[in-house]
Parts: structure tokens; C-alpha cells; sequence
């Protein structure tokens, strides 16, 4: 149980165009989704949760015009990274909490390459 | 702000020797810690949970201790195997659930 999916696993695109980037909880409820970004050989940072049905909370020094998050289901979460610059390349991570909001579950990441 | 560090950066031993993972914290007000494994290109598997008010937990292999008032938590995973090879991350969280990572120890384990 408790399964967080991503997709895509990685993606490569163009400097200029937006890419979106899901989270979806497979077998339960997910009330509170987060995002991370993880850059190589550094610790996971916390970039914005998101609670469905409202607005996302971002961290301190996250754009949130330029990280897009959606979270209109209790099983789906969409983070959309536009306008898109190879500075924005990362390994991105999402995790979800259902009833107990302690334990967050991980999906298993995305590779973003901006070229 | 809550600052997690870990020490060491990373660390290469003979199969079945113990390894010790340390991790430290700035801000003593926690909910809970965890430590998680990573594999390379991977996301992140949970190993332990400590709660703010216990002392330890057990899990096979793996032992975590934890000490908040000195911001201190260690993990130790007995007779190592090169199965434990992968990155360990430390994170602890607040009352608000948002957690705060190390950076990791990188653990080799040589056949």
C-alpha cells in the first residue's frame, strides 16, 4: 500500500517551453501533496504543498508564477515548470500524506534536463 | 531555521562491518525524524520514524537513536551487506508536517 507514482521518470526539453509534471497516489487519498527539488549531491528542498481544492504554499524563493502546481483531485498533483531554463534542470520528487499526516510517501522522481 | 546536517559525507566499508550514520539538528522543537534511503536516480524509501518522544527505534538491521535535546539522531544498520549500498537521508519534521533533509551520507559496502 501507500503508492505515489510520477510521470514522466524523465524529460528532456527545449529552454523556453513549459513542461508539467505529475503525482498521482495509487491506492489512497492523498489530502496534502508536497514538492521537492534535489540537486546533485545536496538535500532534497522543499519547493510548495499543496492541499487539494486550494491554492498551493511555496517556500521562500520559489517563483510561483514559474512552478505551476495543481491539486484538483485527492489523487493527482501537477507540478508545470514554465518557461523552462537549464538552471531549472533538477531531479524533481513529490510526496503525499492520506489520514496519518506524519508519514509522507515518495514518488520516485523526475529528471528534468533543460537544454 | 531548521538546519540538518550529516556527517560523514560518505563512507566506503568491508562487508559486515556496522556502520554509524550521524545526523545533527539546529532546532530542537521537532515532531518527529525520519531516515530514508535513496538509490541513485531514485526516490526515497522510509527506514525508521522516530517520534519527538521516543528515544529509539528498531527495524531488523537498522537501529535509530534519537537525543533532541542535544539535536542528535544515529543510525546504525549492523553487518553490513553490499545490498546497503545507497544514500541515507536524515529529515526531520515540524508540527506542520513540512520535513527538513541532510544532505545524506553516501555508503559504499565492498564484497
Amino acid at each position: 500500500g501507500a503508492v505515489v507514482s510520477q510521470h514522466p521518470s524523465r524529460v528532456i526539453c527545449k529552454s523556453g517551453t513549459s513542461v508539467k509534471i505529475e503525482c498521482r497516489s495509487l491506492d489512497f487519498q492523498a489530502t496534502t501533496m508536497f514538492w521537492y527539488r534535489q540537486f546533485p549531491k545536496q538535500s532534497l528542498m522543499l519547493m510548495a504543498t499543496s492541499n487539494e481544492g486550494s491554492k498551493a504554499t511555496y517556500e521562500q524563493g520559489v517563483e510561483k508564477d514559474k512552478f505551476l502546481i495543481n491539486h484538483a483531485s485527492l489523487t493527482l498533483s501537477t507540478l508545470t515548470v514554465t518557461s523552462a531554463h537549464p538552471e531549472d534542470s533538477s531531479f524533481y520528487i513529490c510526496s503525499a500524506t492520506g489520514g496519518r499526516v506524519y508519514e509522507q510517501y515518495f514518488g520516485p522522481g523526475t529528471r528534468l534536463t533543460v537544454t | 531555521k531548521q538546519e540538518v546536517t550529516q556527517i560523514p559525507a560518505a563512507l566506503s566499508v568491508p562487508e559486515g562491518e556496522n556502520l554509524v550514520l550521524n545526523c545533527s539538528f539546529t532546532d530542537s522543537a521537532i515532531y518527529n525524524l525520519q531516515w530514508f534511503r535513496q538509490d541513485p536516480g531514485k526516490g526515497l524509501t522510509s527506514l525508521l520514524l522516530i517520534q519527538s518522544s521516543q528515544r529509539e527505534q528498531t527495524s531488523g538491521r537498522l537501529n535509530a537513536s534519537l537525543d533532541k535535546s542535544s539535536g542528535r539522531s544515529t543510525l546504525y544498520i549492523a553487518a553490513s551487506q553490499p545490498g546497503d549500498s545507497a544514500t541515507y537521508l536524515c529529515a526531520v519534521s515540524r508540527n506542520d508536517y513540512k520535513l527538513s533533509f541532510g544532505a545524506g551520507t553516501t555508503v559504499t559496502v565492498r564484497a
